[in-house]
């Protein structure tokens, strides 16, 4: 059973088009996160969630909107792609929000040309 | 604001090698500090952790050990394999189970 799962794995797509990533974990944790990782493997949060509470939003353009319809989804939607998306975003979890991330999903790749 | 710096990769091995990625940080308050492995075109797995000074995270042959007087976490390993190639990375959280994290080191160990 996957703890943390993300689709789609690869996204390829062109600049200014809008595009979704999906979320699901079935660990029961209340605190989900999005990361990105840029290609020297620099990796940045983006946003967190508490129980479905927005409580971290890094400075990130408005272009990306997450939204977590219940505990266990935390979707990112982006709009208007942009070259410099291109990344590999990791979705998280956690229970509870003092102990850092201790599952990460499998990545999805997104190639903006 | 808080920051993790990590010794620069790559770092090259042969099997059986002693292991040493040093890892600095600076943050207000007390972190709890992290080591991540991400194995190639995977996500990344909790290595190991710890959440106050002088404990001793350890995980499958690894450690490291938070010293705040050196405001360091770094890892080591007795005896590498190749199947601990991959890139480590170090990492804290201070608030909200958010984490900063190093740069990342990549290790190769070679047969």
């Amino acid at each position: 059973d996957t703890a943390v799962s993300q689709t789609p794995k690869y996204l390829v797509t062109q600049m200014g088009n809008d595009k979704s990533i999906k979320c699901e974990q079935n660990l029961g944790h209340d605190t989900m996160y999005w990361y990105k990782q840029d290609s020297k493997k620099f990796l940045k949060i983006m946003f967190s969630y508490n129980n479905k509470e927005l409580i971290i939003n890094e400075t990130v353009p408005n272009r990306f909107s997450p939204k977590s319809p219940d505990k266990a989804h935390l979707n990112l939607h982006i709009n208007s792609l942009e070259l410099g998306d291109s990344a590999v975003y990791f979705c998280a979890s956690s229970l509870g929000t003092s102990g850092g991330a201790g599952y990460f999903g499998p990545g999805t790749r997104l190639t903006v040309l | 604001g808080d920051s993790v710096t990590q010794m620069e990769g790559p770092v090259t091995l042969s099997e059986e090698a002693f292991l040493t990625i040093n890892c600095t940080y600076t943050a207000t308050g007390y972190p709890s500090l992290f080591w991540y492995v991400q194995y190639p075109g995977e996500g990344l797995q909790l290595l190991l952790k710890a959440t106050k000074a002088d404990d001793k995270g350890s995980n499958k042959g690894f450690e490291a050990t938070y010293r705040k007087e050196t405001t360091s976490f770094h890892l080591e390993k007795g005896s590498v394999q190749v199947s601990d190639s991959a890139v480590y990375f170090c990492a804290l959280s201070n608030q909200g189970g958010k984490l900063i994290f190093g740069q990342g080191t990549e290790l190769s160990v070679k047969p």
